[in-house]
């Protein structure tokens, strides 16, 4: 059973426009979450992460926010840009753990 | 220095044979991890290892065994392994080990077993 759903696989935005990856999750213990990006043929990597505490943290174009009564999570991107064209994965520590639980990963096209 | 290395970057195996992967991170991180990926799933956690000592092992075969010489080094040692193995095993790092550290990947190692 997945902890961790990202249920769009996919994404397509213009560049200069918002991009928003949203992200659900099943446990209500879970309280710290983490965006990465990845490209082809590359690791992971870190984008931005938020802890229970908060509901919103910000670095630059991106920007996470969540709502712990719907347990969900989304990362916005603003503006877009064609770099921005990767896989986004949400994660979380699984019982305050360094495990470290993924969902499916959703792929964001930024068209020029 | 925010690297995380894998060597080598692509392997072939036959079910015989004897590998390693190898993974280098010079952050002072001391907490290292093994994933494993495979084409349009999530990374799969295999391994952690926290101060050079294994903290958890997530019910893999004992086909795959992980090795942290020091705290800068992180190997996998294959042997006899399977097709459906094929994937690619990533080595991550973080600054200790517990939920408020971000892990930093490698660019992975794609193993092919044939």
């Amino acid at each position: 059973d997945q902890q961790v759903k990202q249920n769009s696989p996919s994404l397509s935005v213009q560049e200069g426009r918002i991009s928003i990856l949203n992200c659900d999750y099943t446990n209500s213990m879970f309280d710290y979450f983490l965006w990465y990006k990845k490209y082809p043929a590359e690791g992971p990597t870190f984008l931005i992460s938020i802890s229970s505490i908060k509901d919103k943290n910000e670095d630059g174009r991106f920007t996470v926010f969540l709502n712990k009564s719907a347990k969900h999570l989304s990362l916005h991107i603003v503006p877009s840009q064609p770099g921005d064209s990767a896989v986004y994965f949400c994660a979380t520590n699984q019982g305050g753990s360094e495990k470290l639980v993924f969902g499916k990963g959703t792929k964001l096209t930024v068209n020029p | 220095d925010t690297e995380v290395t894998q060597t080598p970057k692509h392997l072939v195996m036959g079910m015989t044979n004897k590998k390693s992967l190898k993974c280098e991170q010079h952050m002072g991180h001391r907490a290292m991890y093994w994933y494993k990926q495979k084409a349009k799933k999530p990374p799969e956690l295999m391994f952690v290892y926290s101060y050079e000592k294994l903290s958890i092992n997530e019910s893999v075969p004992s086909r795959f065994s992980p090795e942290c010489p020091n705290s800068s080094l992180l190997n996998l040692h294959l042997h006899a392994l399977q097709p459906e193995d094929s994937a690619l095993y990533l080595c991550a790092s973080s600054q200790d080990h517990g939920r408020a550290y971000e892990q930093y990947f490698g660019p992975g190692t794609r193993l092919t077993v044939t």
